[in-house]
């Protein structure tokens, strides 16, 4: 069965500094892995995925992350840290070799950004 | 392009009841995906629907059951509710069946149960 973890329920920057959000996952075959974001009262938005395509991927508001099959990981970053990035953040696999398409979501991580 | 909505948007009910919960999906998907999110957890996945057949289902007992229409809207139904039934529960639509795909999410809906 495929599994997510996130390192650090809580993770706290200045604003202006490196966002660095932690995922590893644990799957069979190489999966399909995905971040998102939860604004409060919100659902989810997705701000990137790897698809097995290219292992750093680009996503929306200066977000990437880089698919390292090695590690099994997949962390978020982003450069600059705006007051506007402080939200939920949701990493997810979802197992090409399964029967159902649902996603594996991990505990989630809270960023918060210190002004 | 109307997104996901999701009614109603909050709900309370009791112990034993039975709840319904809505979902539209975004026009020109064919896929909803139900997910449970608990308080401080990750969504967990219910199941999916796919041009009206329940195409997967995740680790949730029977009493969990769903329907998907022809205009592709759907329903979650929850019988003999329980406390640990409280969550906000997400509906999210998508272009088709296939782990690559992006899974598109409403803004949930809050269920209590007392």
């Amino acid at each position: 069965a495929q599994s997510v973890t996130q390192l650090g329920s809580h993770v706290s920057v200045s604003e202006g500094a490196l966002v660095l959000l932690r995922c590893n996952y644990s799957s069979s075959v190489p999966p399909y892995l995905f971040w998102y974001v939860q604004y409060p009262n919100q659902g989810l938005q997705l701000l990137l995925k790897y698809t097995s395509a290219a292992t750093l991927v680009k996503g929306i508001n200066g977000f990437e992350a880089e698919f390292k099959k090695s590690e099994t990981s997949f962390h978020l970053t982003k450069p600059s840290a705006h007051m506007s990035d402080a939200a939920e953040y949701f990493c997810a696999v979802s197992d090409p070799g399964g029967g159902a398409d649902g996603l594996t979501f991990g505990k989630g991580t809270h960023l918060i950004i210190q002004p | 392009e109307t997104g996901v909505t999701q009614s109603p948007t909050h709900l309370i009910k009791t112990r034993g009841q039975q709840v319904t919960l809505r979902c539209s999906s975004q026009s020109g998907h064919n896929t909803v995906s139900w997910y449970q999110q608990a308080l401080g957890q990750g969504p967990q996945f219910i199941f999916q629907y796919y041009r009206e057949e329940e195409n997967g289902r995740g680790n949730f007992p029977p009493r969990f059951s769903g329907l998907q229409f022809p205009n592709y809207s759907s329903e979650l139904n929850v019988n003999a509710l329980e406390l640990d039934d409280s969550a906000l529960y997400l509906c999210a639509s998508s272009p088709g069946v296939g782990a690559g795909i992006t899974q598109y999410f409403g803004p949930g809906t809050r269920l209590t149960v007392l």
